[in-house]
């Protein structure tokens, strides 16, 4: 099975930078999903993640690390309605690379 | 284009009822995935459609809930005598192929009284 572990929660200032980190532990590891979810709605797609490194989109930037198992998505210049939560979501090799998602990680901007 | 849909956005039922969920996905998007959601959980997976076939059911949580896709496009997630424990929002999603970005539906809220 995955093993997938973000921050149940963060706060921030708007303006300011943001890091969440995501961690996981799985065998055969093929890609690492990012999607936001305002409360009451459906998970929309941020960022998707194969190889090692730093993958830029606008305000928002995705890192992964193979090696130590570790994501991070990183949001600059907060606004308010950058309150939500981020789901960090796991694809594995050898099946159907349905993601497994973590418990997501509530952030909540204020001013 | 238009998104994922998905009816009724509510549902209120008695336990031991039977209830249908149906899912339209984007047009001309082969796969389509089955979620469960409690609050303050992430997406738990239930079964995945590569066409019309059920590619993966392994995440159905037991013979009560049963999904179809018999075109291929819309499909219907079934769920017989239903328990207070399948209170959830159940999550649809489309995607180009298997292992691309998926696009989630509204989802539908159902309650088991």
């Amino acid at each position: 099975g995955q093993n997938i572990d973000q921050p149940t929660e963060m706060t921030a200032t708007e303006g300011a930078i943001v890091q969440i980190n995501c961690t996981y532990q799985t065998s055969g590891f093929n890609g690492l999903f990012w999607y936001q979810q305002h409360a009451g709605e459906a998970p929309t797609f941020l960022s998707y993640n194969v190889l090692d490194g730093l993958e830029e989109k606008g305000r928002f930037s995705s890192f992964l690390s193979r090696s130590k198992g570790y994501s991070y998505l990183l949001l600059k210049e907060l606004q308010m309605k950058d309150s939500a939560s981020y789901l960090c979501a796991v694809s594995i090799t050898g099946g159907s690379y349905i993601p497994t998602f973590g418990r997501g990680t509530s952030l909540i901007v204020h001013p | 284009g238009a998104g994922v849909s998905q009816t009724p956005s509510n549902k209120v039922t008695e336990k031991g009822k039977y209830v249908e969920l149906r899912c339209d996905p984007i047009s001309g998007h082969t796969a389509l995935y089955w979620y469960r959601q409690s609050l303050g959980q992430g997406p738990e997976f239930l079964i995945y459609f590569q066409g019309t076939g059920a590619a993966d059911d392994s995440g159905l949580p037991n013979d009560r809930f049963f999904a179809v896709r018999p075109e291929g496009s819309v499909s219907t997630l079934k769920i017989q005598r239903t328990e207070r424990g399948d209170s959830a929002v159940y999550l649809c999603a489309s995607s180009l192929q298997m292992g691309n970005e998926q696009f989630f539906g509204p989802g539908t809220r159902l309650t088991v009284l």
